[in-house]
Formats: C-alpha cells, structure tokens, sequence
C-alpha cells in the first residue's frame, strides 16, 4: 500500500495552524500511525489508529481520517515541532511509510 | 521502561553480508514483534521485516530473500542479516517493537539507529 504524504515541506512560524496529509493506495482502516523525527533521532509515536494521541504527546497534535485520506494537524506550532513527520500504514503487510513532510521555520 | 540497544557493523563493502543484533531492556519479548526498519540517506523510510519470541517472521518482498530475521530469547536479542549488499543498501537502520495489542498497532520503542556503509 503506497502513501503519499503532502506537502513534502513547508515553513511556518510559532502559533500557526499546520496541516500535513497522507493518502493511501488503498483502504487501511484506521490502521495509520503519525511519528514525529528529529535530526539524529528515531523516530517517535505522535499519534495511533489515526486519532489517538500517544501518552505523553500535547494536545495539539490531532489526527482524523479513516479509509484512504488522513490529516496530522498541529493547531499552535511550537518551536519544539520543528522536524520531520511521517505516516505509516500497518493495514496489510509489507508496512509501509509516507515519504514525509519536513516542517521548517519561517 | 522499554529500551532496545543495537550494535553491528557499520562499513561494508560490495557484497558483504550485513549484520546486527539489537538487545531489548526492561521487558520480555514475548507478546510482541520485534521488526527491523531503515533510512535512506534521502530520509525515507523501509521496512525490513519482523520476528516474535516464537520465531515467526514476516519479511518485506522488496528484500527478494535477501534479508534473515532471528531470535535469541535466551538473551531476549534479536538479530537482522542481509546479504550481498551494495550501495543502495546504505541506510541508517534502526530496531523496533511493534505492538499490536488491544487493537494498537504501532512501533512504540526504537533502539538508537546504526548507520550502515556501503561504498559503491
């Protein structure tokens, strides 16, 4: 299952509201997973069955959509959510990954 | 808490045979599976494939049967080897559990990453 993630980049300043999306190939349930990547760093769990906030992550990362077309949406950007986004499908096997949008400052 | 460590060798050359293990602290491997993913230089990210205590695996068919996942439970280790590798194998690759428990399916945990060399 191929996921498309859009926008691959985009700059923006503290307080504003982002939106990344990803697209799938084909119907994954809710079976979408949002991580968040820092230079150097593994990735890290934002968001599961594609609405669900990790434990520990602030409340404003959200995430909706089900089917084929899902959205992280960051609703106040912080200057600690500089970093890479990625989604993830885990619907059908091989587990796949969206190419991933960096979010850059303005 | 969980913490996966992994360790292997970072510089290969034209087919050599890729190989790393990665140690899981502070829980069991049962229950779970545990999966191998990377990075290219370019950011992307693949999955490898993934083993559970009982030494069932799944792989990725990208691989082409190159790729051999296995697991230590006496050492509660688990390992990757890809073989024949070449330069577009070059890649950070990084261990990770995958639970899939209570209808939550994520990789929750991930060990430090390694970056693996090939030099075309």
């Amino acid at each position: 299952t191929q996921l498309t993630q859009s926008p691959s980049s985009l700059s923006a300043s503290v307080g504003d509201r982002v939106t990344i999306t990803c697209r799938a190939s084909q119907a994954i349930n809710s079976y979408l997973v949002w991580y968040q990547q820092k230079p150097g760093k593994a990735p890290k769990v934002l968001m599961h069955s594609a609405s669900t906030l990790q434990s520990g992550v602030p409340s404003r990362f959200s995430g909706s959509g089900s089917g084929t077309d899902f959205t992280l949406t960051i609703s106040s950007l912080q200057p600690e959510d500089y970093a890479t986004y990625f989604c993830q499908q885990l619907n059908t096997y091989p587990v796949t990954f969206g190419g991933g949008t960096k979010v850059e400052i303005k | 808490q969980v913490q996966l460590q992994q360790w292997g060798t970072g510089l290969l050359k034209p087919s050599e045979t890729l190989s790393l293990t990665c140690a899981v602290y502070g829980g069991s491997l049962s229950t779970y599976y545990w999966s191998w993913i990377r990075q290219f230089p370019g950011k992307g990210l693949e999955w490898i494939g993934e083993i559970n205590q009982g030494g069932n695996t799944n792989y990725n068919p990208s691989l082409k049967g190159r790729v051999t996942i296995s697991v230590d439970a006496s050492k509660n280790q688990f390992s990757l080897k890809l073989i024949s590798v070449t330069a577009a194998d070059t890649a950070v690759y990084y261990c990770a559990r995958y639970t899939w428990l209570s209808a939550i399916f994520m990789h929750d945990y991930w060990g430090q990453g390694t970056l693996v060399t090939v030099p075309s």
